[in-house]
Formats: C-alpha cells, structure tokens, sequence
C-alpha cells in the first residue's frame, strides 16, 4: 500500500542534541500529523497540523506543515532519553472517515 | 474504559486456522479504525466503521479477512485460513467526531499475530 517517505529511517543522537526528522509524499494531505510509538504500544498522538503552513508547538516538539501541502517535519529539541522511539507521520486526506496513511518510520535512539 | 482495549495481546495460530481479534473502543467513539502493521512498517489503513456500519473496506488484503461490528461498539476482525504472510501487529483505533480543531484518534496496544 502507499505510504509516505520518511526520512531519515534512524538516529543515534547524545542526550540534549536537537532531532529533526521530515516526510513527504507525492500526492497532497489536508491534515499531518506525527506520532511516538514504544515497543509494544500503539501509536500515541504528539501533534496534529490542519493547515498548509502551519507551525505548530507541544513542549519540545515543533512541527510545521508544509506549504505545497505534501511535506512535514518534526523537530525535537534538547532530547532526553525517554525520547527514545518510533516516530511516524501520517498524513489525512478529508476528515470524517478518511484513512490515515503513515510513513516508515524514524527509529530514535538518545545515548545519555 | 478509559483507553482502546485489544484481545487478545499475542495470538499464535498455526497456518490454516481461523483467528478472531478484538477491539474494545473508547465509549462513545462512533468511528473505529483496523490497521496492519507489519514488522518495521508504518500501519496500513484495513477498514473503518461508522456506528455499526463498515463505510471502508478497501484496504482488507483478501477475502479471508472479515470485519464486523455489529452493535457499533466492540468491533472483531477475522482472518480465516491464515497464512505467514498474516503475521504482523493489528491496531484498532476509534475516534471522537472532530470538535473544531481536535482530532481525537486513539490507538490501541494492538494483537501481536504469528503464523506458524
């Protein structure tokens, strides 16, 4: 099935290093939005972008929502060990019931 | 309860045999979401319910996985005949209708399924 292009696949970073890490795809997304999963968990929602342009915060995290509409990024500042994960973007085309298409993912790793 | 709950947590089935995979969603969650996601992959969209009734099943990879829920709460993917291929984690996930700019998707833990 279609999914996005996430890069980069994975990082090794020291303790207090910022992240950042992008996805694209070739067809346009109404709505972006970037996840944190944890081995043996389900994705959990870190941030939500709704609208061409967006930059949008949650502590740490910034994400912005690319202007042409089929790219995002998320940034992480100051990493702390428990940002150790997997993330994923997906990307939504309408709203009500649409399907959530997902990128491969990055694998994080924080060394303290 | 509080979160999206998923029986059972590991499932081993030997190939040929039916599965039966449960998803308890959020009370009041009216949408409820499948999805596939194999070892190293991002999830794969499977089929979505609004209420009891299935608005989506293009993304069910054949005609031996079955989806259902019939009283629009607890939903039950079936996956007959299994085979390797089968083998990966499966993610329900429901959702509060959109209330301005809250998006309300919650994930489950998942069922991790091995074909043997």
């Amino acid at each position: 099935g279609q999914q996005l292009n996430q890069s980069p696949q994975s990082m090794f970073i020291q303790e207090g290093e910022d992240v950042s890490m992008n996805c694209t795809s070739s067809s346009i997304f109404n709505t972006w939005l970037w996840y944190k999963q944890d081995p043996g968990e389900g994705p959990v929602l870190l941030i939500a972008l709704y609208k061409a342009g967006e930059l949008t915060s949650n502590g740490r995290l910034t994400a912005q929502f690319g202007i042409t509409r089929k790219d995002s990024f998320l940034n992480i500042s100051a990493s702390i060990p428990s940002d150790v994960g997997i993330y994923f973007c997906a990307g939504q085309l309408g709203t009500s019931g649409s399907r959530l298409t997902f990128g491969e993912g990055t694998q994080l790793t924080v060394n303290p | 309860g509080a979160g999206v709950s998923q029986s059972p947590r590991y499932k081993v089935a030997k190939r040929g045999q039916d599965v039966a995979l449960r998803c308890d969603p959020i009370s009041g969650h009216v949408s409820l979401f499948w999805y596939q996601q194999a070892l190293g992959q991002g999830p794969e969209f499977l089929t979505y319910f609004q209420n009891e009734a299935q608005l989506d099943k293009s993304g069910l990879p054949s005609d031996r996985f079955f989806a259902e829920r019939p009283e629009g709460s607890v939903s039950t993917l079936k996956i007959q005949r299994t085979q390797q291929e089968d083998s990966a984690v499966y993610l329900c996930a429901s959702r509060r209708e959109p209330v301005g700019r809250k998006y309300g998707y919650t994930f489950g833990s998942g069922t991790r399924l091995t074909v043997v």
